[in-house]
């Protein structure tokens, strides 16, 4: 299976800690995006990635948080100081330049206690 | 602000009946629209999209149609399968990043 693949797909952890989620998008494809999914809601865009550069972040995005995607293939969201409104379904989705499918993974569920 | 709605929270349908999934946008800027199907624990999965510059795109039992002068667009699912009872996303693309809707539960019955 060569679809977009996410590590870890749960992560329970305390307030105040440090998470890392990571993503493998589909190998051909040059372009990641990080979304998160609440209750309820539709998944909200946070970031996306052109190869290693980052080039628009969404205003959810808090100084906190910080993605990065050094080589171009695979990307890491690093949430510090947790609060209690993270919790929620992180997405990650991955395509190519110039389509407008993004093909998502199955995402990564954070749980903040 | 909502830039996509879809005012239907859940919709119920027979077996091999027709589910129709209803989505209104307020941003003329969409210049792509698309719908996924997302089962519980698992990330969206595409299903079909359309330019703004169609009103129609057909692919095998789901077919989108286009409304721009309404900025509606719905998806069909013909004839419907208990395997179709999903949560529907319809999403625009505005720019890079997909803007989405609340989500359809659709619920087939056998």
């Amino acid at each position: 299976d060569t679809g977009v693949s996410q590590d870890p797909r749960h992560k329970i952890t305390k307030r105040g800690q440090n998470v890392t989620f990571r993503c493998d998008p589909i190998s051909e494809h040059n372009r990641l995006y990080w979304y998160r999914q609440t209750l309820g809601q539709g998944p909200e865009f946070l970031t996306y990635f052109q190869n290693e550069a980052q080039l628009e972040k969404s205003r959810l995005l808090s100084d906190r948080f910080s993605a990065e995607r050094p080589k171009g293939s695979f990307s890491t969201l690093e949430i510090q100081r947790t609060e209690q409104g993270d919790s929620a379904m992180y997405l990650c989705a991955s395509s190519l330049a110039g389509l407008g499918e993004q093909y998502f993974g199955p995402g990564t569920r954070l749980t903040v206690t | 602000d909502q830039q996509v709605k879809q005012n239907s929270p859940s919709l119920s349908v027979q077996e091999g009946r027709i589910s129709i999934l209803n989505c209104d946008y307020t941003n003329s800027m969409f210049d792509y629209f698309l719908w996924y199907k997302k089962y519980p624990a698992e990330g969206p999965t595409f299903l079909i999209s359309i330019s703004s510059i169609k009103d129609k795109n057909e692919d095998g039992r789901f077919t989108v149609f286009l409304n721009k002068s309404a900025k509606h667009l719905s998806l069909h699912i013909v004839p419907s399968q208990p395997g179709d009872s999903a949560v529907y996303f319809c999403a625009g693309l505005y720019g890079n990043k997909l803007v989405f809707g609340a989500g359809t539960i659709l619920r087939v019955k056998s």
